[in-house]
């Protein structure tokens, strides 16, 4: 399978802790995007990067959250100190210079 | 900001029947996307639509882009049980992706035999 991968596909933490997802992308691409989805509502737009560089990062939802993509490959976004409101699926989106992009299968966390 | 509205939210259809899915947003583009995600799934790509009067086709389903109206509309002729599912559009405002894409909330949608 050559799409976009996210791993793991499902984590369940308790309130406080530090959750990390990795994001694959598909291996041509060099645009790598974050959203996050709630129940009943479309992706919002967290970060993208170009490359290894983070080229938008001031939608991400507050300081707790963080993502890098070191050598412009996989990437990780990590959420310290986690809410129960943070709770949602967390998607990875693909694409090559800023054209269609593709999704992965999402992680879905779970803040107990 | 921009904003991207759907409608309707939901939609319950019998089998055969023709149905539209409307979006409207508020700030100019001409590169808008509509997505269709099944139940705990991610999203499916199925059209780009990258100018003013754009119109694609594939199957049952055709969407079409009006960027003077800022609206796009995705068409479903003689709806079948398989396209039941929740559609997406989305719209890139800046041209490149380097805005994300800003989704509107989903059309809902059940086709009942």
């Amino acid at each position: 399978d050559t799409g976009v991968s996210q791993n793991p596909r499902h984590k369940i933490t308790k309130r406080g802790q530090n959750v990390t997802f990795r994001c694959d992308p598909i291996s041509e691409h060099n645009r790598l995007y974050w959203y996050r989805q709630t129940l009943g509502q479309g992706p919002e737009f967290l970060t993208y990067f170009q490359n290894e560089a983070q080229l938008e990062k001031s939608r991400l939802l507050s300081d707790r959250f963080s993502a890098e993509r070191p050598k412009g490959s996989f990437s990780t976004l990590e959420i310290q100190r986690t809410e129960q409101g943070d709770s949602a699926m967390y998607l990875c989106a693909s694409s090559f210079a800023g054209y269609e992009q593709y999704f992965g299968p999402g992680t879905r966390l779970t803040v107990t | 900001e921009l904003k991207v509205e759907q409608n309707p939210l939901f939609l319950s259809m019998q089998e055969g029947k023709n149905y539209t899915i409307y979006c409207n947003y508020s700030t100019t583009s001409d590169r808008l996307y509509w997505y269709r995600q099944d139940p705990g799934k991610s999203l499916e790509s199925l059209f780009v639509l990258l100018s003013n009067g754009a119109v694609k086709q594939e199957g049952r389903l055709m969407a079409s882009l009006d960027t003077k109206a800022r609206l796009s509309t995705l068409h479903i002729t003689a709806a079948v049980h398989d396209l039941s599912a929740t559609y997406f559009c989305a719209v890139d405002i800046s041209g490149g992706g380097a805005d994300g894409l800003t989704f509107g909330k989903g059309t809902h949608l059940i086709i009942q035999p």
